[in-house]
């Protein structure tokens, strides 16, 4: 699976939109690009994912570059509840039916200020 | 739909003895992971099962750990004789596995402590 880079932490005001990026620049084109957070002491929780189009859901939005090689991810009103550790994974899709196992950087710290 | 169940959720163990960790997966999820967090760590992929099992067990160490997923029942993570350095965080994650993108769902974890 591609590595992937992403800052250490991040501030945000509350309200505000939150854009925490990543780098990926060796994916490959059969890879996902998927977004975890971990509140502190909880299990991580899943966000979003996508292969090259941009994408949405209630919690977020995905925007991936064209080239494929970074993303940010954007909680469009960030709330205090958002201050999490937030993991950007990038992995190939399941074959055959079955999913591998996700790897898990360091992440990026984001801290909602109020 | 009920979630990933882990269960208990905090666990003391003394040195020596056996810690068996539960995992019952969402309903309809046939695959399994489980990872370690050590303390002021990230997650590490531990092992990988699908329903009677090991699909991916390069993550568990070589001894006094391991998995099983019974036909019936849950998942369950046993580590034997425990030392101090296996107090972390387990979690167990299930995924559909159908599909070229499924994700897969956490539970809240256990965290062992060993004394």
């Amino acid at each position: 699976d591609a590595k992937t880079t992403q800052p250490t932490s991040m501030d945000c005001a509350e309200g505000r939109a939150a854009n925490l990026p990543c780098n990926h620049s060796t994916i490959s084109g059969n890879e996902y690009v998927y977004w975890y957070r971990q509140i502190h002491s909880q299990g991580p929780q899943y966000i979003i994912h996508g292969l090259k189009n941009n994408e949405t859901n209630e919690m977020a939005s995905l925007i991936i570059t064209e080239d494929r090689k970074s993303s940010t991810l954007i909680l469009p009103h960030a709330t205090l509840r958002d201050t999490a550790v937030y993991y950007c994974i990038v992995r190939v899709a399941g074959t055959s039916g079955s999913a591998r196992q996700l790897t898990f950087g360091s992440g990026t710290q984001l801290t909602v200020l109020p | 739909n009920a979630g990933v169940m882990q269960n208990p959720r905090h666990l003391v163990r003394r040195r020596g003895q056996e810690a068996r960790l539960r995992c019952s997966p969402m309903k309809g999820h046939s695959h399994v992971y489980w990872y370690r967090q050590l303390p002021e760590e990230g997650l590490k992929f531990m092992v990988y099962l699908q329903k009677e099992n090991i699909i991916d067990e390069s993550g568990m160490p070589k001894e006094r750990f391991s998995a099983e997923f019974p036909k019936e029942g849950p998942s369950i993570l046993r580590i034997q004789q425990v030392v101090r350095g296996d107090s972390a965080a387990y979690f167990c994650a299930s995924s559909s596995g159908t599909g070229r993108d499924t994700e897969a769902f956490f539970g809240q974890g256990t965290r062992l402590t060993v004394v």
